[in-house]
């Protein structure tokens, strides 16, 4: 079975950084792309970024880009997402989510969110 | 980037009622679309993927549709528990992998 749990989420002051973690298992962690995918409260889904199978390949959405960065550890089967300067607008549920291929295709495993909260 | 306009925002019918949701893309991206159901707080679950394949597990009465642009969500047979807001994304070329806004299913 599939399993994607997410952790790390809290409350943040503008302009701090956080760190989330995604533990996989059930899967061949290292055949797949992962991503992460926002919600903000009572907001529709955003992408946020993705990483390829073997780390190599990385994406951002515009809004986070040049703050975020993902990676990946195959040896860990984990995802991480650093976040840093964060904005009040980075409020949201975060999910830690499979793809169905190696590189980017559809989201066919999620797991069920951290929450970050950023206020002062 | 590519923008999609999902339609209607939200819709109530009847049990057992065929319910269609819309989704248009700004442009041609193929069969690069995949639907998603998401229960109130609940992750989101695949249902269909590049337009037309149904996800493993997903109920028959779900099917997609596509034309490049403009790809559609059936529902043949509304159930109790198609209660859910519904959300299209493609998968042409990135960044982003867009997400439609949603369109929140009801039952009358």
């Amino acid at each position: 079975e599939v399993q994607l749990v997410e952790s790390g989420g809290i409350v943040v002051q503008p302009g701090g950084s956080l760190t989330l973690s995604c533990a996989a298992s059930g899967f061949t962690f290292s055949d797949y792309a992962m991503h992460w995918v926002r919600q903000a409260p009572g907001k529709g889904l955003e992408w946020v970024s993705l990483i390829n199978w073997g780390g190599a390949m990385t994406y951002y959405a515009d809004s986070v880009k040049g703050r975020f960065t993902i990676s990946r550890d195959n040896s860990k089967d984990s995802l991480s997402l650093q976040m840093d300067n964060l904005r009040s607008e980075d409020t949201a549920l975060y999910y830690c989510v499979k793809d169905m291929r190696g590189t980017w295709s559809a989201f066919d495993f999620w797991g069920q969110g951290t929450l970050v909260t950023v206020s002062s | 980037d590519i923008q999609l306009t999902q339609s209607p925002s939200s819709l109530s019918a009847s049990v057992g009622d065929r319910v269609t949701i819309t989704c248009r893309a700004s442009q041609d991206i193929s069969d690069c679309l995949n639907w998603y159901q998401q229960k109130p707080g609940k992750a989101p679950r695949l249902l269909i993927y590049d337009a037309s394949k149904m996800q493993t597990g997903v109920p028959s009465r779900f099917s997609g549709t596509d034309s490049g642009t403009h790809f559609t969500l059936t529902i043949s047979s509304l159930q109790p528990e198609d209660v859910a807001t519904y959300y299209c994304q493609h998968c042409h070329n990135l960044p982003p992998l867009t997400f439609g806004g949603g369109t929140k299913v009801e039952i009358k």
